[in-house]
């Protein structure tokens, strides 16, 4: 039960794209398609942005995508907007449990 | 609307008890698999333990396994956290959250989350 690894922090100016990992190993991202992502503002509950690693909620900007290669996930946003400045978190299922990434810092320069 | 609404936080002294819950609407929880995931204040969130949709299989992370103990009352909508043998490092922020129909299922909605301090 490893947390997963992800980048502290990641930044971009509006309109730009910024990509964050999420790496674990073949128990958990490796080998399942069931990696999500949330999206954490102060003070706020987490909001789920993507699952089974390429799929969007109803309601997410398609500006948000997910993509998987090997053990590591990763989370894509494309034009930038001052909203998306939050802590981002990716999960993956583990076979009898789930795992959390420790978080990144995504700031909107 | 799907609703999850956590209660039942609060202090509680370093070895004592606590149970939080979490009211379920706006969904048929007998359908679905639940968890819960706890955040220390300003750290990254941790899962703590599932249970199926008809609360035969249960799972807990390794920090709380033996302490904690999951349950469900499908007919009242509510969903449990009982915790034992609390510690300083139990300190955090407790979330719901709704599962899926499968074990696999990525979690989607969560609750806003109830605070649990463990201090003396």
């Amino acid at each position: 039960q490893s947390a997963l690894t992800q980048p502290p922090s990641a930044s971009g100016s509006p309109g730009q794209s910024v990509t964050i990992s999420c790496t674990g190993s073949s128990s958990d991202v490796g080998g399942y398609d069931y990696v999500s992502w949330y999206q954490q503002h102060p003070g706020e509950a987490p909001k789920l942005m993507i699952y089974d690693v390429t799929k969007r909620p109803s309601g997410v900007p398609d500006r948000f995508s997910g993509a998987k290669s090997g053990n590591t996930a990763s989370l894509t946003v494309s034009g930038l907007q001052a909203e998306d400045e939050a802590d981002y978190y990716c999960s993956s299922y583990a076979g009898s449990s789930w795992v959390f990434g420790g978080g990144t810092k995504l700031t909107v320069l | 609307e799907v609703q999850l609404v956590e209660s039942g936080g609060g202090l509680v002294q370093p070895g004592g008890s606590l149970r939080v819950s979490c009211a379920a609407s706006g969904f048929t929880l007998s359908g679905y698999w639940m968890h819960w995931v706890r955040q220390a204040p300003g750290k990254g969130l941790v899962w703590v333990s599932r249970i199926s949709s008809g609360g035969s299989s249960t799972t807990y992370a390794d920090s709380v396994k033996g302490r904690f103990t999951v349950s469900r009352d499908n007919d009242k909508n509510t969903l449990y956290l009982q915790m034992n043998s609390l510690r300083a490092e139990d300190t955090a922020v407790y979330y719901c959250l709704r599962g899926g129909p499968y074990s696999n299922s990525c979690p989607d909605y969560w609750g806003q989350g109830t605070l649990v301090t463990v201090s003396s």
